[in-house]
């Protein structure tokens, strides 16, 4: 089974709308982190949201929030008043395991267009 | 800049060269990790290392491919006799250590370094 799976190849999204980027992950460890990066076409790896399996509230940083359904095993990402520059490449990732070790692995990646 | 560094940023090599992509992670940082990311794909772990150490190198091809992170200095990804196939980005992520938590669990990505094979 995938571990982390992106279903939505890609979006569009109007300027100053909100848009949802799928996500859900598949583990048996009780202790496991998500993220999401953003890569713009420049290609770098950006940071955007963490969000721990412990955590009792909802990831926010700033326009980014992540809608975390443990019992569904999701983690969807919210972007609120979309800008142009945040067409991107945009990836789910999820660490497993703890107490050494940190391993972490990637969705394939939504692709989201903003549109002016 | 207090990020992860990589270099080169490009790189060309022709096939059966050898091409070394350096990594040096943020600072506070023990822990690196190199992902590939072939073109339209998403990151595939390579290895993932501490000081000295190599502590899983489950996603690195068992030939031509090494890593290290020694005592002092960069951490090496080293591919001997490259072929075309190996053309991919080569990104370097760095964590503070491992344990949970944004600050501690959270791996922070270098601009990558974009491998050509001719």
């Amino acid at each position: 089974a995938q571990k982390i799976t992106q279903t939505q190849p890609g979006m569009f999204v109007q300027e100053k709308e909100a848009v949802t980027l799928d996500c859900t992950y598949d583990t048996s460890d009780p202790s496991y982190g998500l993220f999401w990066y953003k890569q713009p076409s420049s290609g770098e790896m950006i940071f955007l949201i963490y969000q721990g399996s412990y955590d009792q509230q909802n990831a926010t940083e700033g326009r980014y929030s992540l809608n975390f359904q443990k019992a569904r095993k999701s983690a969807n990402l919210v972007i609120s008043a979309s800008q142009l520059g945040d067409s991107a490449m945009y990836f789910c990732a999820m660490r497993e395991g703890w107490g050494g070790y940190q391993k972490v692995t990637f969705g394939i990646g939504t692709k989201l267009q903003v549109i002016p | 800049n207090a990020g992860v560094m990589q270099n080169p940023r490009h790189l060309v090599r022709r096939r059966g060269q050898e091409a070394r992509l350096r990594c040096s992670p943020m600072k506070g940082h023990s822990h690196v990790y190199w992902y590939r990311q072939l073109p339209e794909e998403g990151l595939k772990f390579m290895v993932y290392l501490q000081k000295e150490n190599i502590i899983d190198e489950s996603g690195m091809p068992k030939e031509r491919f090494s890593a290290e992170f020694p005592k002092e200095g960069p951490s090496i990804l080293r591919i001997q006799q490259v072929v075309r196939g190996d053309s991919a980005a080569y990104f370097c992520a760095s964590s503070r250590q491992v344990t949970s938590g944004r600050e501690t669990d959270t791996q922070y990505f270098g601009p990558g370094t974009r491998l050509t094979v001719l």
